[in-house]
């Protein structure tokens, strides 16, 4: 079946610093590419969507480059705030809606 | 636009006990998924729905869980004898057919 790679764990960073969350997935197919945030007690929020032509999606400051060749997704911003401190999922679906997450990464962004 | 909801927001238990959780999506969102989301782990889905229909329930463990959407609106989502092993967020998904989904706030259940 499907998987989601993604780094693991805690990624502690400075404000101002850039972000860089990496995901690589599997399939025996060409899936779309997510990435979901969740804040502490909150519900996952779709970050970004990857797109059929190659466009690179943004969002609050946000970006990833779906790369087929290496299977990668890797989420991206060039200086993190405090507000970004959440957890991360990267997740694979295709046609059939069916959405395959990663274990997530959590993000900390200090001052 | 209302968002999906989800009752209780949080449940405690003991094993063996039956539990249910409600889960009220997007007006018009004809897909409803649940997931189970261990503590420290991504969502993993369980089951989905196309309006009333279950059209993957494969990852529902049949002996203990069970889950409906009559109408294709609200949909239930059932433990019968819980285990400290579902410990874990359940959460609730709707989205309009294959598009994004949108995901409730959650319910978090503690099996003692």
């Amino acid at each position: 079946g499907d998987s989601v790679t993604q780094t693991e764990g805690l990624v502690t960073l400075t404000e101002g610093l850039p972000v860089m969350l990496n995901c690589t997935y599997q399939s025996t197919y060409s899936p779309f590419l997510f990435w979901y945030v969740q804040h502490l007690n909150e519900a996952p929020k779709l970050l970004l969507k990857s797109f059929t032509d190659n466009k690179r999606p943004e969002h609050q400051g946000f970006h990833a480059t779906l790369h087929k060749s290496s299977s990668s997704f890797h989420l991206q911003k060039s200086s993190a705030q405090l507000s970004d401190s959440a957890l991360y999922y990267c997740a694979s679906g295709g046609s059939n809606a069916k959405l395959t997450f990663g274990k997530g990464t959590k993000l900390s962004v200090k001052s | 636009e209302a968002g999906v909801t989800q009752s209780p927001r949080y449940a405690v238990l003991q094993e063996g006990q039956a539990v249910s959780f409600w889960c009220d999506p997007i007006s018009g969102h004809d897909t409803l998924y649940w997931y189970q989301q261990p503590r420290d782990q991504g969502p993993q889905l369980l089951v989905y729905f196309r309006d009333e229909a279950v059209i993957d329930n494969s990852q529902l463990p049949s002996d203990r869980f069970s889950a409906v959407r009559p109408k294709g609106t609200n949909s239930t989502l059932k433990i019968q004898s819980a285990k400290q092993g579902d410990t874990a967020t359940y959460l609730c998904a709707s989205a309009p057919g294959t598009d994004t989904q949108y995901f409730g706030p959650g319910t978090r259940l503690l099996v003692l």
